[in-house]
């Protein structure tokens, strides 16, 4: 079936790395997604990645997939207050996007 | 990246009233657009799918009747909440498919309040 998991939370101290871990289903899927969501705000479009690749870096970000296992990690490097948000993966599927629960990044100054 | 507006960002009704929320892609054409409800501190669940020039695609279980869908031109899709009541309060996201980018890019979302 579509399912897409994450953790439903993670909490860093600034200036450390978060690692946001994902697994999903459909092994068909083109395209991963990563999204930001702020309080109150729609998603924002963080980065992608096509199935054939395996590493994609940008900036601080730097997304990682195992098409083996199904696992999608977002790594964001020097993680500031202002990446405190909900970070939702999403995999493509017959061109809708199937979205994660989720997970609540905390960052503590 | 591209640009997705909602019209209005909030709104409060009054029960038995209809509320219409219109999505706009700013700096692309959209053929397909999609509209999704989310629940606090939950993920987005997909409403439907929003083609251009034909009927929208209902996920199960989302009243076609309740929840009406026009996607007149390539950069406008609205969707109507008829006959609104307190459960129909959500937060309303729309996107829209970049087939350029094969990307989907979100729309600010509306915060409908019934009353």
């Amino acid at each position: 079936g579509e399912d897409v998991e994450q953790s439903l939370f993670l909490s860093v101290r600034e200036g450390d790395s978060s690692v946001i871990n994902c697994t999903y289903t459909d092994s068909s899927s083109t395209y991963l997604y990563w999204y930001k969501q702020e309080p109150g705000a729609g998603l924002q479009l963080l980065t992608y990645i096509f199935s054939n690749m395996d590493m994609k870096q940008d900036q601080r970000l730097t997304v990682l997939l195992n098409k083996k296992d199904k696992h999608l990690s977002l790594r964001i490097a020097d993680t500031q207050t202002g990446d405190s948000a909900i970070y939702f993966c999403a995999e493509s599927m017959g061109g809708k996007l199937i979205f994660g629960q989720g997970t609540e990044l905390s960052v503590k100054p | 990246g591209a640009v997705v507006s909602q019209h209005p960002s909030r709104v409060i009704c009054k029960s038995g009233t209809s509320v219409k929320i219109e999505c706009r892609s700013l700096d692309f054409q959209a053929t397909t657009m999609f509209w999704y409800r989310q629940f606090p501190k939950q993920s987005l669940m997909l409403m439907a799918t929003s083609n251009e020039g034909s009927k929208a695609t209902y996920e199960q279980g989302v009243e076609k009747d309740k929840f009406l869908i026009n996607h007149a031109s390539l950069t406008l899709s609205t969707l109507t909440v008829t006959s609104a009541h307190p459960e129909d309060s959500s937060f309303y996201i729309c996107s829209a498919w970049d087939r350029v980018g094969e990307t989907q890019y979100f729309g600010p979302g509306t915060r409908l309040l019934v009353l």
